[in-house]
């Protein structure tokens, strides 16, 4: 166990439907970190959130938003999903304290199903 | 941006030989280097790191090399044993870079150890 939680474990929705994921990092982490992961396009970073504030962005789509509240906890809001949405979603936290010490630890992920 | 190749895709190795599994990145700044093992639907799990300041290390059956004048890192598992069936993920970051510590994954080694 990482330490990191994702809910819900499984989410199956129809095309056009918008869902929200949800992660808790790891008590003391400050960074949080989204990943997809798809049969064809591998682990994609999505975006970062460092205590709040967004930190980095990748390849991430218009039509997907997120956030980090107070308590640090992160949500990812998919909206207007497409088939080739259905993916595993993956968030990761770490500490971020500087001196290299950030190793990423991941959640068990959330199994999107898009129908 | 950075961009890593992995090698081989599959790997099959007999039950106690050695496995290796070869990255290669184009980001010279880049200074993080974990590899992670992810079991089929579960998260991929850190096995072991190195950062640019040393050129291996080791954990039991485990270990890592960094050459980063070639930009290239290699993970050897040595007296391989059916649970190290899995898909290892290499990745590469440069955490002490603010915004850039997202990891940047390789396309995944499916290693199959054969009884």
């Amino acid at each position: 166990d990482s330490g990191v939680t994702q809910t819900p474990k499984h989410l199956i929705t129809a095309t056009g439907q918008r869902v929200t994921l949800r992660c808790s990092p790891r008590s003391g982490d400050l960074s949080v970190y989204w990943y997809q992961q798809s049969l064809d396009q591998g682990l994609q970073f999505l975006i970062q959130y460092y205590n709040g504030e967004e930190r980095a962005k990748g390849n991430i789509l218009e039509r997907f938003s997120a956030q980090q509240f107070p308590d640090l906890h992160s949500e990812l809001n998919l909206s207007s999903l497409e088939l080739g949405d259905s993916a595993l979603y993956f968030c990761a936290s770490s500490g971020n304290t500087g001196g290299g010490t950030d190793t990423q630890y991941f959640g068990p992920g959330t199994r999107l199903t898009v129908l | 941006g950075e961009n890593v190749e992995q090698h081989p895709s599959t790997l099959s190795v007999q039950e106690g030989d050695s496995a290796v599994i070869k990255c290669t990145y184009s980001d010279s700044a880049s200074n993080y280097f974990p590899w992670y093992k992810q079991e089929l639907g579960k998260r991929p799990q850190l096995i072991i790191d190195i950062r640019s300041n040393v050129g291996e290390k080791k954990d039991q059956r485990i270990a890592v090399t960094l050459n980063k004048t070639a930009k290239h890192f290699s993970l050897h598992i040595t007296e391989t044993q059916p649970e190290d069936s899995a898909v290892y993920f290499c990745a590469a970051s440069n955490p002490l870079l603010f915004g850039n510590e997202k990891l940047t994954f390789g396309t995944g080694t499916r290693l199959t150890i054969i009884p």
